[in-house]
């Protein structure tokens, strides 16, 4: 079945750079890509997708790319602020829609 | 904005005990998920439906948890009787697809603590 692999699971920055989540994927067919940010104690908030048919998507401060290729996709944060410290998972969806697959999530923090 | 819901946030009781959770989806969403998902892990799919019939569920301890969406809308999701194993935050997720695109949203989840 799909698996998800998720890299780092923890991240500090200092408060006005950027941020890089790494997640490749097993399964050739998936073909959508969200990435959710929790925080603590709440449910995931979808924050930002990429589907297979685009290599790039950008919301304000916050990308992702997608590599079909090599199977591999990243979420770009830019000026990072401290409000954006949470865990951040990455996941993976089949084609036919269903269950999504999580990665194992990383810890973001953002020090001031 | 349109939310999925959950109750209750929190849930203590003790092993061998029943417990029950409620999801309400966001309205028009006819897919509806449960995952649970334990401290430290991404969420982990237990049931889907497809308006009232169940889809996926492959991944539920049947034995012990039920799930049920009668009417297609609401859902709950039941532990009888539960195990100290089963203390995990279970969220509830809806998604209508009708972009074309399997964009779940997720409730603020029910975290259970068996003692």
């Amino acid at each position: 079945g799909e698996n998800v692999e998720q890299h780092p699971s923890t991240l500090s920055v200092q408060e006005g750079d950027s941020a890089v989540i790494k997640c490749t994927y097993s399964d050739s067919a998936s073909n959508y890509f969200p990435w959710y940010k929790q925080e603590l104690g709440k449910g995931p908030q979808l924050i930002i997708d990429i589907r297979s048919n685009v290599g790039e998507k950008k919301d304000q401060r916050i990308a992702v790319t997608l590599n079909k290729t090599a199977k591999h996709f990243s979420l770009h944060i830019t000026e990072t602020q401290p409000e954006d410290s949470a865990v951040y998972f990455c996941a993976a969806s089949p084609p036919q829609g269903g269950k999504l697959i999580f990665g194992q999530g990383t810890e973001l923090s953002v020090k001031p | 904005e349109a939310e999925v819901a959950q109750s209750p946030r929190y849930k203590i009781t003790e092993k061998s005990q029943a417990v029950a959770f409620w999801c309400d989806p966001i309205s028009g969403h006819a897919t509806l998920y449960w995952y649970r998902q334990i401290l430290g892990q991404g969420p982990e799919l237990l049931v889907q439906f497809q308006d009232e019939s169940v889809v996926d569920d492959s991944q539920l301890p049947k034995d012990r948890f039920s799930a049920e969406r009668l009417k297609g809308v609401d859902s709950t999701l039941k532990i009888q009787p539960a195990e100290l194993g089963d203390s995990a935050m279970y969220l509830c997720a809806s998604s209508s697809r009708t972009s074309g695109w399997n964009e779940q949203f997720f409730g603020p989840g029910t975290r259970l603590t068996v003692l």
